[in-house]
């Protein structure tokens, strides 16, 4: 079955640092891949969607130059929160769709800002 | 664009009951609607699924109903279990390329033994 990875799991760093988050659909290519954030105790809220060899379509609300994403290929698309603050720490996870199929999750990245 | 309204957001039964969990939607367009389970810490796992062109879909305890013309679908989980203790989230798209799905607030559902 379809299968995305997202790479790290885990990762702390400092404040004002940036980290990059990849998200790869492993045995379908995708056309679109979706980031969505989640704080503790709180749904998925959709952060931007990101569209292969074009720019990312974001969310109301969602600063485009502090989450910069990259969909260079039909199997990758990169999510980097730049210049990381603490407000910042939350869940992220990515998805992804092959034609026809449920949507299908990576396993998130839960990013600690200190 | 889509809202998915999600009711209750908490709910505790015990053990062999069942559980109801209710979610409207705003947009006629969204045809696809699926539930998802979440363990602390863990992805969203899909549990079942539904399509607008069915009203009901059943897969053991789990059942989903669909009423497209009120636009609100319902997860019924029978003769609960422990195990079934998570957070459930609702959710709603189109079939158009590039649609994203939209989710509820989601229900944390505690079953007591």
């Amino acid at each position: 079955g379809a299968v995305v990875s997202q790479h790290p799991s885990r990762v702390i760093c400092k404040s004002g640092t940036s980290v990059k988050i990849e998200c790869r659909s492993l045995d379908f290519q995708a056309t679109t891949m979706f980031w969505y954030r989640q704080f503790p105790k709180k749904s998925l809220m959709l952060m931007a969607t990101s569209n292969e060899g074009s720019k990312a379509t974001y969310e109301q609300g969602v600063e485009k130059d502090k989450f910069l994403i990259n969909h260079a290929s039909l199997t990758l698309s990169t999510l980097t929160v730049t210049s990381a603050h603490p407000e910042d720490s939350s869940f992220y996870i990515c998805s992804a769709r092959a034609r026809g199929s449920p949507l299908h999750f990576g396993n998130g990245t839960r990013l600690t800002v200190t | 664009g889509e809202n998915v309204e999600q009711h209750p957001s908490t709910l505790s039964v015990q053990e062999g009951d069942s559980a109801v969990i209710k979610c409207t939607y705003s947009d006629s367009a969204s045809n696809y609607f699926p539930w998802y389970k979440q363990e602390l810490g863990k992805r969203p796992q899909l549990i079942i699924d539904i399509r607008s062109n069915v009203g009901e879909k059943k897969d053991q305890r789990i059942a989903v109903t669909l009423n497209k013309t009120a636009k609100h679908f319902s997860l019924h989980i029978t003769e609960t279990q422990p195990e079934d203790s998570a957070v459930y989230f609702c959710a709603a798209t189109s079939n158009q390329a590039g649609t994203a799905l939209i989710f509820g607030k989601g229900t944390t559902l505690s079953v007591s033994s």
